[in-house]
C-alpha cells in the first residue's frame, strides 16, 4: 500500500534560517514524487517534482530511494514561505493514478 | 487556459436541498478528479474520472453523485447531505497516459450544510 508520512504538522523557523521539511514514503512500485503547497486563502498548487529535479522558490527535494525520502528544503526562508506544505506520492507506472497524501506541515516562517 | 475553475465558490445548504457543484477545465487534460478537504487536513479522494467514465469511487456515500458530461466538464450533486459533510471540495485534473500523477488544482468550493 502506498503511504507518505510527514512527521511534522508545525514547523516554525526564523526568517532567514534553513528549512528542512520531512517526507518518507512506502510504496513497492516506481514511485513519483510530489511537494504541494496551500498558502492561505489560494488554492493547492504544485510546487516540486522529484522527475524534474529544479528549483522553485529556492527550494529543492531530492528522492532518496534508500532512505525512501524526499525531504523539501530551503536554506534560507522568507516571510511568504509561510503555508501548508504535503508531500504527495503516485506510481509512474500509470497515468493517472490517484495521488496519495501525506497529512501536511504548516511551515511558520517568523520575522 | 491553464487553469481548473470551480463554481460556486461558496455554498450553503439545508439537509433536504439538491444543489451541484461544477469544474471546469480546457487544458485536454482526460482526467479529473474530486476530493474533500477538511480544514488543516490533506485533500481525500473521493472520485475519479479517465476519458468521461468514472474509474475510482472512494467508498463515497450516495448522496454525493457524479457526473462527466464531456471532458472538459465534471459535476458533483448532492442531495441530503449531512452537516458533517461541511468541507471544501477541490477538483483537479491531470493528463492521461504522461506517466506523471501531477494534478491541477481548482480554488474549490467551501461547502457549509445547516
Amino acid at each position: 500500500a502506498q503511504r507518505v508520512t510527514q512527521p511534522e504538522k508545525l514547523l516554525s523557523v526564523f526568517k532567514g534560517a534553513p528549512v528542512e521539511l520531512k517526507c518518507n514514503y512506502s510504496y513497492s512500485g516506481s514511485p513519483e514524487l510530489f511537494w504541494y503547497v496551500q498558502y492561505s486563502r489560494q488554492r493547492l498548487q504544485l510546487l516540486l517534482r522529484h522527475i524534474s529535479r529544479e528549483s522553485i522558490k529556492g527550494f529543492t527535494a531530492d528522492l532518496n530511494k534508500g532512505e525512501t525520502s524526499f525531504h523539501l528544503k530551503k536554506p534560507f526562508a522568507q516571510e511568504e514561505d509561510s503555508a501548508m506544505y504535503y508531500c504527495a506520492l503516485s506510481s509512474r507506472n500509470s497515468g493517472n493514478t490517484p495521488l496519495v497524501f501525506g497529512k501536511g506541515t504548516r511551515l511558520s516562517v517568523i520575522a | 487556459d491553464t487553469e481548473v475553475t470551480q463554481t460556486p465558490k461558496h455554498l450553503v445548504m439545508g439537509m433536504t436541498n439538491k444543489k451541484s457543484l461544477k469544474c471546469e477545465q480546457h487544458m485536454g487534460h482526460r482526467a479529473m478528479y474530486w476530493y474533500k478537504q477538511k480544514a488543516k487536513k490533506p485533500p481525500e479522494l473521493m472520485f475519479v474520472y479517465s476519458y468521461e467514465k468514472l474509474s475510482i469511487n472512494e467508498s463515497v456515500p450516495s448522496r454525493f453523485s457524479p457526473e462527466c458530461p464531456n471532458s472538459s466538464l465534471l459535476n458533483l450533486h448532492l442531495h441530503a447531505l449531512q452537516p458533517e459533510d461541511s468541507a471544501l471540495y477541490l477538483c483537479a485534473s491531470s493528463r492521461r497516459n504522461s506517466g506523471s500523477g501531477e494534478q491541477f488544482f481548482g480554488p474549490g468550493t467551501r461547502l457549509t450544510v445547516l
